[in-house]
């Protein structure tokens, strides 16, 4: 079975702390992408990544950024969290069309 | 991008109903998963279907990919079946999901 493994299933940071979101796969993905959730606006794309160091923007990275250094992890950073980046926050992993999803994350920026 | 939309937006079932949920979408792909979110807020795959139809116990999904629409069945439904229910299309690389259909399911 593939599995993909967030760091945190909860978090609770401070305005203007630097934070971590890590993503791990475990089935040799190309693909990996970072989603945030929040109610009404559905899963919106925030950054995805094609092969190890290469990234690119989806609809929302104003705020983010990202780093793939190695194929297995994917990381999104929130480089000074504000209350407005208070959402579920879902990875997912693909090959050939076939995305799995992590547990995600429920970050509360305070 | 790409259009996808999820009919109907909420729906209240009685245990042991039948249910349809329906997905829409406005261009051609080369991908379909279904997934349900669970209480917990994990994504689980139900279904990859780009075309045809597959069973899975009391689900089964259909995707017609010339009229570019896809239906998932829920049968005798369960408490356990509560959650939103997502399409997701790819048309290449990327996932394009719809807003997904909230099905509550009492006892």
């Amino acid at each position: 079975d593939v599995k993909v493994t967030q760091s945190s299933r909860y978090l609770v940071k401070r305005t203007g702390e630097k934070v971590f979101l890590e993503c791990v796969q475990d089935m040799d993905h190309e693909n990996m992408f970072w989603y945030r959730q929040d109610p009404g606006l559905g899963l919106r794309l925030i950054y995805f990544s094609y092969d190890v160091k290469m990234k690119e923007k989806g609809d929302i990275p104003e705020g983010y950024s990202v780093s793939r250094e190695k194929k297995e992890r994917f990381s999104l950073i929130l480089e000074s969290a504000s209350t407005n980046q208070t959402s579920m926050y879902l990875c997912a992993s693909s090959l050939m069309g076939l995305a799995f999803f992590g547990q995600g994350t429920r970050l509360t920026v305070v | 991008g790409i259009q996808v939309e999820q009919s109907p937006p909420d729906l209240i079932l009685q245990e042991g109903a039948n249910s349809t949920l329906r997905c829409n979408f406005s261009d051609s792909v080369n991908n379909l998963q279904w997934f349900h979110q669970n209480p917990w807020g994990q994504l689980i795959n139900l279904f990859y279907i780009p075309s045809g139809t597959k069973q899975n116990g009391r689900l089964s999904a259909t995707t017609v990919a010339t009229e570019r629409y896809s239906l998932l069945y829920i049968s005798s439904s369960q408490t356990t079946d509560s959650g939103v229910y997502f399409c997701a299309v790819e048309p290449s690389n990327q996932f394009y999901f719809g807003t997904g259909t909230s099905l509550t399911v009492i006892p």
